[in-house]
């Protein structure tokens, strides 16, 4: 199958900094990504999509000055969490879209675990 | 708006157990269902999909049947193994699997010898 990646796999920041996570489509070109947050034992929440060469489109009560998302080419996204704060603490999960012929599916990256101190 | 319902974890089976984990969903329109699993440390992967009523998806032993009339995707497996462990995400899509997914809370199976 397709393979998603993510860099880092974990991160530990202090409050107030940035951290950026990337989402890399190794073996197939993504025009769409999708970012997720998951929370400890709960589902996964669609923050964003992002759209490779415009901007994304965030869902209702996602910051997006506080999550910033950039995707400059067809095999990658990043996200930023701007001035992050301990109740950022959370698993993050990009998605890519793939097309092919009929067939469309999202492949989903391992996930980053931020912690914010 | 579109809504994913599964059954609240853990589920605890003996290995070769008969598995059942119930999913139902509220959505406008056709939408496509799937299942997702995550494997401890690893990300999600799609174990397998439905795009219309009637559809069987089937992947790994693993079947789930979509009911349009009773708006179910329940996921089953006739004898599952330990390698199963995993927490189990039932979702749907408005248009295949390209567009926003919809995902429930997840279930996590445990499987015992």
């Amino acid at each position: 199958g397709a393979v998603v990646s993510q860099h880092p796999s974990r991160v530990i920041c202090k409050s107030g900094t940035s951290v950026k996570i990337e989402c890399r489509s190794l073996d197939f070109q993504a025009t769409t990504m999708f970012w997720y947050r998951q929370f400890p034992k709960k589902s996964l929440m669609l923050m964003a999509t992002s759209n490779e060469g415009s901007k994304a489109t965030y869902e209702q009560g996602v910051e997006k000055d506080k999550f910033l998302i950039n995707h400059a080419s067809l095999t990658l996204s990043t996200l930023t969490v701007t001035s992050a704060h301990p109740e950022d603490s959370s698993f993050y999960i990009c998605s890519a879209h793939r097309a092919s012929g009929s067939q469309e599916t999202q492949y989903f990256g391992p996930g980053t675990r931020l912690l914010v101190l | 708006g579109n809504s994913v319902t599964q059954m609240e974890g853990p589920v605890t089976l003996s290995e070769e157990a008969f598995l059942t984990i119930n999913c139902t969903y509220t959505a406008t329109g056709y939408p496509s269902l799937f299942w997702y699993v995550q494997y401890p440390g690893e990300g999600l992967q799609l174990l397998l999909k439905a795009t219309k009523a009637d559809d069987k998806g089937s992947n790994k032993g693993f079947e789930a049947t979509y009911r349009k009339e009773t708006t179910s995707f329940h996921l089953e497996k006739g004898s599952v193994q330990v390698s199963d462990s995993a927490v189990y995400f039932c979702a749907l899509s408005d248009q295949g699997g390209g567009n926003k997914l919809t995902f429930g809370t997840g279930t996590q199976l445990k499987v015992e010898l």
